[in-house]
């Protein structure tokens, strides 16, 4: 079942600007991560927040987590064309459990 | 990371005929797989579990007897889909889990036509 709910679903911006992507989920994690995806193409982690963390950041990309609110956000500073991709958060309940994948934002970065 | 390979990467099928995908988890010994189905411009599915050496677990609405799963071995899992449709045509990514985390294959886009 799907968890995860990735607002907005599209976004197009202007190189250089910053890109905010929003997922909600619904029950308790363990732990939230972003992932990127090319058109057609696998899937890149990006990045992980346990549950007991509030912010990461890591190169451009700033990730917050609110559990109060069960909700998380993926920011892109200065995004590049080559940042032009899909963006899914993923939640994990446990941890042996699957990751449970959000809707997605297409993000589209025009030069 | 640990690596996940997927074979084929893509596969076109005659409607009818059956199509078997490898996942092969290389660096080190897994005894669960994930297997998640995607549909164009649309999110990741979990289809089902795999366990090695045990019958998977399928998510609710995933035809048992339509998409197979073996285990057979701690590197490998297979799904295979049966007398595939048109609908069937997806992208199906497998995973593998190492502690706690998660790597995925590449992919493999099956067109049933």
């Amino acid at each position: 079942s799907q968890q995860g709910e990735e607002d907005p679903q599209a976004l197009s911006i202007q190189e250089g600007e910053n890109a905010t992507m929003n997922c909600s989920y619904k029950t308790s994690i363990n732990n939230l991560q972003w992932y990127r995806q090319n058109s057609g193409r696998g899937l890149v982690h990006l990045i992980l927040i346990r549950s007991n963390e509030r912010e990461k950041h890591s190169g451009r990309l700033r990730v917050t987590l609110d559990t109060s609110k069960k909700s998380s956000s993926l920011l892109i500073t200065a995004s590049r064309a080559a940042d032009t991709a899909s963006y899914f958060c993923a939640t994990r309940n446990s941890g042996n459990t699957p990751l449970v994948f959000g809707k997605g934002t297409r993000l589209s970065v025009i030069a | 990371g640990a690596v996940v390979s997927q074979h084929p990467s893509r596969v076109i099928c005659k409607s009818g005929t059956s199509v078997k995908i490898e996942c092969r988890s290389l660096d080190f010994q897994a005894t669960t797989m994930f297997w998640y189905r995607q549909f164009p411009k649309k999110s990741l599915m979990l289809m089902a579990t795999s366990n090695e050496g045990s019958k998977a677990t399928y998510e609710q609405g995933v035809e048992k007897d339509k998409f197979l799963i073996n285990h057979a071995s701690l590197t490998l899992s297979t799904l295979t889909v049966t007398s595939a449709h048109p609908e069937d045509s997806s992208f199906y990514i497998c995973s593998n889990l190492h502690g706690n985390e998660q790597f995925f294959g590449p992919g493999t886009r099956l067109t049933v036509l």
